[in-house]
């Protein structure tokens, strides 16, 4: 069975640029979360989608970030524009209902410089 | 709000048992997970601990306190493999994302 799939894996670009991040879910995986991890921290939530629903967008930087599921299976998170302190490693994960353990994607590394 | 401490280093020998704390202040608690992740790598998920007491998997225990919002995570028979951050996560309720401590950055020595 495959697993989360990211794309790109690096991403390198200057400030103020625009970057898109693909993430395909585990197949069946109903909940789908977007995690951004700074270096020597913990991953810290994003979003997090219900099928093509974002039940919980709180900490999504709206002014920069936006993120959509339209189909409720694969999902894209764009920053425009970027700045400095974007950079990090964003990461996908994935889950389905009852479950507890969550599936991460290898992420996607940007650097913002 | 929540918050979780673990400690941010620990060294331990090749062989030996290490034990990895986590405590926690949350609102509301559903359970507490912990999640391993190699330098470049994805966070993988190791245990999970919804009611008190110890689970076990393999060379991996993990145990839970709800009464002293505690919990650590046990690796016996260290392996030089081992050597990873260590994340402990808690839960709100069922319906919650986890939230992440910032990690505990394991390395074992020979």
């Amino acid at each position: 069975e495959a697993g989360v799939v990211q794309s790109p894996r690096y991403k390198i670009i200057e400030k103020k640029q625009p970057v898109a991040f693909w993430c395909n879910p585990i197949s069946g995986h109903n909940t789908l979360y977007w995690y951004r991890q700074n270096l020597g921290q913990g991953p810290e939530l994003l979003i997090r989608y219900e099928n093509e629903e974002a039940v919980d967008d709180s900490q999504l930087p709206k002014d920069r970030f936006s993120a959509e599921r339209l189909k409720g299976v694969d999902s894209t998170l764009k920053i425009q524009p970027a700045e400095l302190g974007d950079s990090a490693v964003y990461l996908c994960a994935s889950g389905g209902s009852g479950i507890n353990e969550q599936f991460f994607g290898p992420g996607t590394r940007l650097t913002v410089l | 709000g929540q918050s979780l401490e673990q400690p941010s280093e620990v060294t331990a020998v090749e062989g030996a048992i290490v034990q990895i704390n986590c405590t926690y202040q949350t609102s509301g608690f559903y359970g507490l997970s912990w999640y391993q992740q190699h330098d470049g790598g994805a966070p993988t998920f190791l245990s999970y601990n919804g009611l008190d007491g110890l689970e076990e998997t393999g060379r991996f225990s993990s145990f839970l306190s709800r009464s002293d919002s505690y919990g650590y995570l046990l690796i016996q028979e260290l392996q030089m493999k081992d050597s990873a951050s260590y994340f402990c996560a808690v839960r709100n309720s069922g319906n919650t994302p986890l939230v992440f401590g910032k990690g505990t950055r394991l390395s074992v020595i020979a």
